[in-house]
């Protein structure tokens, strides 16, 4: 498909599981941010690349979230030990242009994790 | 503390009316203004989006009235139809930052 493709779409994790959620960009899009947005609330930053260098992090809520993007290309948001404060969807955005350019998101369905 | 603020929380239209989301910021810095429209299930979407240096931008049934000196800026829907019936976020983004604030959303339901 030519969209943002997140997996899995929906992920039950009991509380202390790891979870890894994947994003596959729009090719070529040099920029990749990872969204939280909690139930009837707007998107929250967490992280940004440019293409495989994460260039921040800010938002990322605590060090059990680490988020990778070795080749530039796929990404993977990992969160280790899961809260149930962590129930959320996650989105995916890439974008064809560097950050302070104005290129549009594209986002994906998002990865909706639901933690008991 | 929110960077954007937006109102209303939720919204029900009449077809054929107009729907109005307003949004506020603070941080002057901010140089890029989209609306996203989110259907359930779906990621957000862009609809429009508007810089600072132009106070209105219509694209068909959709308007962004931007106010400079006031820091508010504004989605109108004309024609409204059950079709637009959706969530609406604005977001605004710095020259140079990474990160797009989005507000806090308004869902639209347009009555047939």
């Amino acid at each position: 498909g030519a969209g943002v493709s997140q997996s899995p779409r929906y992920k039950v994790a009991k509380r202390g599981q790891d979870v890894a959620l994947r994003c596959d960009p729009i090719s070529g899009h040099v920029s990749l941010f990872w969204y939280q947005q909690a139930l009837g609330q707007g998107p929250e930053f967490l992280t940004y690349f440019q293409n495989e260098a994460q260039l921040d992090k800010s938002g990322l809520p605590s060090d059990r979230f680490f988020a990778e993007r070795p080749e530039g290309s796929v990404s993977t948001l990992k969160i280790q030990r899961t809260q149930q404060e962590d129930s959320a969807v996650y989105l995916c955005a890439s974008s064809l242009l560097q950050a302070g350019e104005t290129g549009e998101l594209f986002f994906g369905e998002g990865s909706r994790l639901t933690v008991l | 503390q929110q960077q954007v603020k937006q109102s209303p929380q939720s919204l029900i239209v009449q077809k054929g009316g107009i729907s109005i989301i307003n949004c506020a910021y603070e941080n002057t810095a901010f140089d890029y203004f989209p609306w996203y429209q989110q259907f359930p299930g779906k990621g957000p979407a862009l609809l429009i989006a508007i810089r600072p240096d132009v106070s209105e931008k219509k694209e068909g049934r959709f308007t962004i009235s931007f106010n400079k000196s006031a820091k508010q800026f504004s989605l109108h829907i004309m024609d409204s139809q059950p079709g637009d019936s959706a969530t609406y976020f604005c977001a605004a983004r710095t020259s140079t930052g990474n990160q797009f604030y989005f507000g806090t959303g308004t869902s639209l339901t347009v009555i047939p």
